[in-house]
């Protein structure tokens, strides 16, 4: 099976920059993703991960260690719209289907003036 | 862009009654994949499908069914609804790459009395 941990809520103000974590264990890890998801709304691809190293994208970066089971979410100057749940997902070709995702809990994001 | 539909956005049904939760997806994706969502447990997968007329069982799949007789739909089946299938539920579609992000529906929000 897989664990994947990442803090249940964090609490940042607007104009700053905050880095939201996740760590998993899996034995045939192949990609980490990151979503957004505003409340009551669907997630929404930010990025994703397979190879060490940090990928930017605007204001979001994502970074993967795979030694380390470990990946986060940079989010710059931080704004108001930013205020989501972060979802971490993490693909593993060890298990029956090679294209599921296995989803953490998510990471409520609070975004204060 | 893709799009990802799904049949209704609420729904209320009495325990014991089938349901039939449907989804379409309008960009030629392989695969498709239900969720459910539930607070504190996050995501997680129930039942998915990379080709037509093939399914295999997610995380949770006891108490669903589902059906994919062409392409682009694919329906969740509660055969016999229980008041603990109360839950946002999430379709996904993704193109037959591991690599491939899953696009979300807009999800359905299934109250059983």
């Amino acid at each position: 099976g897989q664990n994947i941990d990442q803090p249940t809520e964090m609490t940042a103000t607007e104009g700053a920059i905050v880095q939201i974590n996740c760590t998993y264990q899996t034995s045939g890890f192949n990609g980490l993703f990151w979503y957004q998801q505003h409340a009551g709304e669907a997630p929404t691809f930010l990025s994703y991960n397979v190879l060490d190293g940090l990928e930017e994208k605007g204001r979001f970066s994502s970074f993967l260690s795979r030694s380390k089971g470990y990946s986060y979410l940079l989010l710059k100057e931080l704004q108001m719209k930013d205020s989501a749940s972060y979802l971490c997902a993490v693909r593993d070709l060890s298990g029956a289907g090679s294209y599921q995702l296995t989803f953490g809990k998510g990471t409520k994001l609070s975004v204060i003036p | 862009d893709v799009k990802v539909t799904q049949s209704s956005r609420y729904l209320v049904k009495r325990t014991g009654e089938k349901v039939f939760l449907e989804c379409v997806q309008d960009m030629d994706h392989e695969n498709m994949f239900w969720y459910r969502q539930d607070p504190g447990l996050g995501l997680r997968l129930i039942y998915f499908s990379y080709d037509v007329k093939m399914k295999e069982k997610g995380d949770i799949p006891e108490g669903y069914s589902v059906s994919r007789e062409k392409k682009e739909r694919f329906s969740l089946i509660l055969e016999s609804a229980s008041t603990n299938q109360t839950s946002m539920y999430l379709c996904a579609s993704s193109l037959g790459s591991v690599d491939n992000e899953q696009f979300f529906g807009p999800g359905t929000r299934l109250t059983v009395l």
